[in-house]
């Protein structure tokens, strides 16, 4: 299966400032795909993201607000804009899916906005 | 849309009891996967679930399929303490939708 590095691992921001998650990929993955964690709590799926396509968002969640890059198929990115503390959370990456092997994840970042 | 429903959200064992955690879909699945977090840890794969009916079988792991393909289980023999984490399942349907359950938080008292 494959293995995806994150960083930053944590970070405290200050409100109004943005900060980009990245994780890269050890192999070429189609789909990746973004959560949200809060702590005890379950995954919340923020959007995928393909190579050479827009990133498809869920209900609640939109692009100006959760930029997505996908420059190839192992590298992609997640920004929270305009943070306020609302956005404190666990996010995760993952690449995979419906198969022998799951969904891989990150190790996640755990963002503290102040 | 899908809901996945999980229960307990807790449970607190003696080390050497049984344990279950039980999956509930609003829609049948095309499959369903399980994946243990351990706390302060990200989420890694245990097993999937194809067929209506499945059982598997990881060592002390236990994981069911039911025949709807709307439920599953997981069930652990005789609980250590290296079983702590949270459990959560997540159901695929022909779509390509994938939810993830609540969880469950498995705290084990040795």
């Amino acid at each position: 299966s494959a293995v995806i590095s994150q960083k930053p691992s944590r970070d405290i921001c200050q409100r109004g400032t943005s900060l980009t998650i990245q994780c890269q990929v050890d192999s070429q993955v189609t789909m990746m795909f973004w959560y949200r964690q809060q702590p005890g709590q379950s995954l919340t799926l923020i959007a995928t993201a393909n190579q050479g396509s827009e990133a498809t968002y869920e209900s609640g969640f939109v692009i100006d607000k959760f930029p997505i890059s996908r420059p190839n198929l192992t590298f992609s990115t997640l920004t929270v804009s305009n943070m306020s503390p609302e956005d404190s959370s666990i996010y995760l990456c993952s690449a995979g899916g419906q198969g022998t092997y799951g969904y891989t994840f990150g190790s996640g970042t755990r963002l503290t906005v102040v | 849309g899908q809901q996945v429903m999980q229960i307990p959200q807790y449970q607190h064992v003696q080390e050497g009891e049984d344990f279950t955690t039980y999956c509930n879909s609003s829609t049948t699945l095309s499959n369903i996967q399980w994946y243990k977090q351990r706390p302060g840890g990200h989420p890694v794969f245990l097993i999937q679930l194809v067929k209506s009916g499945e059982v598997k079988k990881q060592k002390r792991l236990t994981f069911q399929f039911g025949e709807a393909k709307k439920n599953s289980s997981l069930h652990i023999t005789a609980t250590q303490t290296t079983d702590v984490g949270t459990y959560f399942c997540a159901g695929h349907t022909n779509a390509g939708k994938s939810t993830f359950g609540d969880g469950t938080t498995l705290t084990v008292k040795p």
